[in-house]
């Protein structure tokens, strides 16, 4: 069972906007920052959003993130087919003293 | 432009030491970043292992402490990863990952491309 609690599966159409939430408790959103990260079939994560809302370079405007108290969601607008993949959020725990993921979440572009 | 290069043995005996390592090019493995191992078990989520830094600190999983030892060699712009006494629920996708700064605010920026060990005897 991951420490950040994820819903396993969302899904949308071309062209919606999509949210995937990420529950987490004092000690890691709570006191820290979230990232999150696209896992597309078959190949290694990759950063999507840092410090709860900041993009790296290259990752479209469609993504956005946000944080409130202990929880932190992932927005994704005009949803394309290419967005299909799994999402996972993560966050320093500072109980744990170490990183903590949240169980992914599976995003179909039906 | 960073790449980190997993390696290792693709099977391991239940009871024995899985070894790996990461190779990481395009950049000094003794910057101001913290380097990572991964892993994801099949069709499961991701689970941090630990990590180092250059100068030998480490942190661990608390739930693999125990059986978990990662090291780093300097001269070979490396790190290692050590899980004893594995089992079948180590079969798993490892990753090694760099951990980057940015506003006080650390993240996963570079990944390798992972690798499977499957414990099995």
């Amino acid at each position: 069972q991951s420490v950040l609690t994820q819903p396993p599966s969302a899904s949308g159409t071309p062209g919606q906007r999509v949210t995937i939430s990420c529950s987490g408790s004092s000690s890691s959103i709570g006191s820290n920052a979230v990232n999150w990260y696209q896992q597309l079939p078959g190949t290694a994560p990759k950063l999507l959003i840092y410090s709860n809302n900041q993009r790296p370079s290259g990752v479209p405007d469609r993504f956005s993130g946000s944080k409130s108290g202990t929880s932190a969601s992932l927005a994704i607008s005009g949803l394309q087919s290419e967005d299909e993949a799994d999402y996972y959020c993560a966050a320093w725990d500072d109980s744990l003293n170490g990183w903590v993921f949240g169980g992914g979440t599976k995003l179909t572009v039906l | 432009q960073v790449q980190l290069q997993e390696s290792g043995p693709g099977l391991v005996k239940p009871s024995g030491t899985l070894s790996l390592t990461c190779a990481v090019s395009g950049g000094s493995i003794s910057s101001g970043n913290w380097w990572s191992w991964v892993r994801q078990s099949p069709g499961k989520g991701l689970e941090w292992i630990g990590e180092i830094y250059h100068s030998g600190s480490t942190n661990y999983n608390v739930s693999l402490k125990s059986r978990v030892s990662i090291s780093v060699d300097k001269s070979k712009n490396q790190f290692s990863l050590k899980l004893s006494s594995v089992t079948a629920a180590d079969t798993a996708v490892y990753y090694c990952a760099r951990g980057s700064i940015a506003a006080q605010v650390y993240y996963f920026d570079y990944w390798g491309q992972g690798t499977l060990v499957t414990v099995s005897s």
